[in-house]
């Protein structure tokens, strides 16, 4: 069985563009969420979707959103790029919402210059 | 609210020996999830073990196992006869179960000697 999948794995932009990153979950995996690592905030949640809603969200500006699919796949988007959005954007796949354990994917790494 | 605390920024420790990785997390929940994740270079979270909060039994799997304290909230994880692939960072985190939010601590990084 496949696992997660992140495209793009690399990805560089210029302040005040914006950005849309992907993520297809485990076959049969109907939840997906998105965490942002930094090095000074370390991993922090961004919100999850489960059939095509946004079921929960974390502290973060109106800038960053994202949707689901009828197929699960996810994507989320960041406009206005800022400095501060440079990251590793991981997402996770789980069975349902709330189902443990979640699965990463190998993440996205966003550069902002 | 909940918050994971790992206090050790990093560890290092010689090939085939033990080494302990130290977590202390607060909840109000009464149920809840705990998680040791490792985070090599190739950057992928891979799930190491975990633990439901109602088990008064330790998890293990293999050459690691949790030491669970759930009246001082403290979730350890020993990793014994530790080998090179074992070089990570280290993330504990909890999950209070009515959602996917995992709430993680700033990890440890771990250096194995050969």
């Amino acid at each position: 069985k496949a696992g997660v999948t992140q495209t793009p794995r690399y990805l560089i932009k210029t302040r005040g563009q914006q950005v849309t990153l992907s993520c297809s979950p485990i076959s049969g995996h109907r939840s997906v969420s998105w965490y942002q690592q930094t090095p000074g905030q370390g991993l922090q949640f961004l919100f999850e979707y489960f059939s095509e809603t946004q079921r929960n969200k974390g502290n973060f500006p109106g800038r960053f959103s994202g949707r689901q699919f009828s197929n699960s796949r996810s994507e989320m988007n960041v406009s206005t790029l800022e400095l501060g959005d440079s990251a590793l954007y991981l997402c996770a796949s789980s069975l349902y919402q709330g189902g443990q354990p979640q699965h990463f994917g190998d993440g996205t790494r966003l550069s902002i210059l | 609210a909940q918050t994971v605390t790992q206090s050790q920024p990093e560890m290092s420790v010689q090939e085939a020996e033990t080494v302990t990785l130290s977590c202390t997390y607060d909840t109000s929940e009464s149920n809840y999830y705990l998680f040791w994740y490792k985070q090599p270079p190739s950057r992928q979270m891979i799930l190491v073990i975990r633990q439901e909060a109602y088990k008064q039994q330790n998890a293990t799997e293999n050459r690691f196992s949790v030491n669970f304290q759930k009246a001082a909230k403290s979730f350890s994880l020993k990793i014994s006869d530790s080998q090179l692939g074992d070089t990570a960072m280290y993330f504990c985190a909890l999950n209070t179960g009515a959602n996917s939010k995992l709430t993680f601590g700033k990890g440890i990084t771990l250096s194995v000697r050969p």
